[in-house]
């Protein structure tokens, strides 16, 4: 059973830069795993920031990028702006099933 | 504009069958996968599988084997996902969230997600 492992939490100062990383027990993250990155605020549905590693979507803060970092995926957040507050949750593709991974949560202070 | 409507909460037995509707609108039905995602109360999310409504096909997650179905009906743009043999642990709100059909499974993004269907399993 693959299991994908996020930091369970960060904490960033508002303006500063953070990288979450998303890690696969199957070994080096790479453009084949097609890395997908969603935040989530309370109460709310997932929503889509990155996919397939590096792409983002049209509604995307500039300030969101993703990368693939020494073998594991990357979310980095540039200015970090206290409506960043969040969990944030990376998906890699397995050739078949999805895994997501276990969440990073985000605190902006 | 496209929208994924899900329906709404349900309260189960342990033991019973659970089925959650998600109505698609403001693109082509078939052109996109239907992935289904739950999240228990406090939890992270958890990729359950996902749906071709073109061709039915289906790909799930090796701990719902057995236990999941997931279907589609064309004609009102609506795909299903059905969990049997209910527990406890299944209390969660599920979710789809569809993804282009490319031609590299994998390499299209999951975008639009529903609002999520709170199902509650007790006795």
């Amino acid at each position: 059973q693959t299991v994908v492992t996020q930091e369970p939490s960060l904490t960033v100062s508002p303006g500063g830069t953070v990288t979450l990383t998303c890690a696969s027990s199957t070994g080096a993250v790479t453009s084949d795993s097609y890395p997908n990155w969603f935040q989530q605020k309370p109460g709310q549905a997932p929503r889509a920031l990155i996919y397939s590693g590096t792409n983002k979507h049209s509604w995307t803060p500039a300030r969101f990028s993703g990368s693939l970092l020494g073998g594991k995926a990357a979310l980095t957040l540039s200015g970090v702006q206290p409506e960043d507050e969040a969990d944030y949750y990376c998906l890699l593709y397995h050739g078949g099933p999805w895994v997501f991974g276990g969440g990073t949560k985000l605190t902006v202070l | 504009q496209e929208q994924l409507v899900q329906s709404g909460a349900e309260v189960k037995k342990p033991g019973a069958s659970v089925r959650v509707s998600c109505k698609a609108s403001g693109y082509t039905f078939t052109d996109y996968y239907m992935h289904w995602v739950r999240q228990a109360p406090g939890q992270g999310l958890e990729w359950m599988g996902w749906i071709n409504p073109n061709s039915g096909g289906t790909n799930y997650a090796q701990r719902f084997q057995g236990r999941v179905s997931m279907t589609r009906a064309t004609s009102i743009r609506t795909v299903f996902m059905e969990l049997s043999g209910l527990s406890s642990d299944d209390t969660a709100v599920y979710y789809c969230a569809r993804q282009h059909r490319g031609v590299v499974i994998g390499a299209t993004p999951i975008d639009y997600w529903g609002q999520g269907t709170l199902v509650s399993v007790s006795s």
